[in-house]
């Protein structure tokens, strides 16, 4: 079955510090792979999209970035964070006209 | 380009109540659509859909019909309950694939 993972599920993180939230997907091959960023109480907000591995499409110029070293795996990264990058963060992947596959999203609080 | 207008909330209904969701769209030759819904703290998960003009796509209770005449994909059900509380969100997928245009996502309560 296809099964998409996201971790960690909540995270603290104090202003300045680096960033790394990682994706993996089961049961598809080349997806398209998806990062959004939700504010509380807002609708979402794309921030990259893979097409395939190394393929990486920014939506929104920021402090963040995204790699996929691999077919099934997608990784959000920061240098520095602000405090302007929290929010619910949720991996998403899809295939053809499908529709979405979300993962269960990451709660980052920079502090 | 693409985009999706859903109803402003929040809409708070009692149990039982008769439930619509209006969500008109844009786009460009015949686009995919979708519901989504997303329960507190969690990620969204897609509800219905329907690809081509006519089709109405149902599940758990729900239904959404694809007028292309309108351009309108507006999620009905008819009897909430407690446990439908959550935010809901319209979605189209151009033809070609690739990514989705989302609406602002409108919040359901239900009160018992």
């Amino acid at each position: 079955s296809q099964t998409i993972h996201q971790w960690p599920a909540t995270l603290v993180q104090p202003v300045g510090s680096p960033l790394s939230l990682e994706c993996t997907v089961e049961g598809t091959s080349n997806p398209n792979l998806y990062w959004y960023r939700q504010a509380a109480g807002r609708g979402l907000q794309l921030l990259f999209y893979s097409v395939g591995i190394g393929q990486i499409s920014s939506e929104v110029p920021q402090n963040l970035s995204a790699s996929r070293p691999q077919d099934r795996q997608f990784i959000l990264s920061s240098k520095k964070l602000l405090l302007s990058d929290s929010g619910f963060y949720l991996c998403a992947w899809s295939v053809g006209q499908g529709g979405y596959t979300f993962g269960s999203g990451t709660r980052l609080t920079v502090v | 380009g693409n985009s999706v207008t859903q109803m402003e909330g929040p809409v708070t209904l009692s149990e039982e109540a008769f439930l619509t969701i209006n969500c008109t769209y844009t786009a460009t030759g015949y686009p995919s659509l979708f519901w989504y819904v997303q329960y507190p703290g969690e990620g969204l998960q897609l509800l219905l859909k329907a690809t081509k003009a006519d089709d109405k796509g149902s599940n758990k209770g729900f239904e959404a019909t694809y007028r292309k005449e309108t351009t309108s994909f507006h999620l009905e059900k008819g009897s909430v309950q407690v446990s439908d509380s959550a935010v809901y969100f319209c979605a189209l997928e151009g033809p070609n694939a690739g990514k989705s245009t989302f609406g602002d996502g409108t919040t359901l309560t239900v009160k018992p």
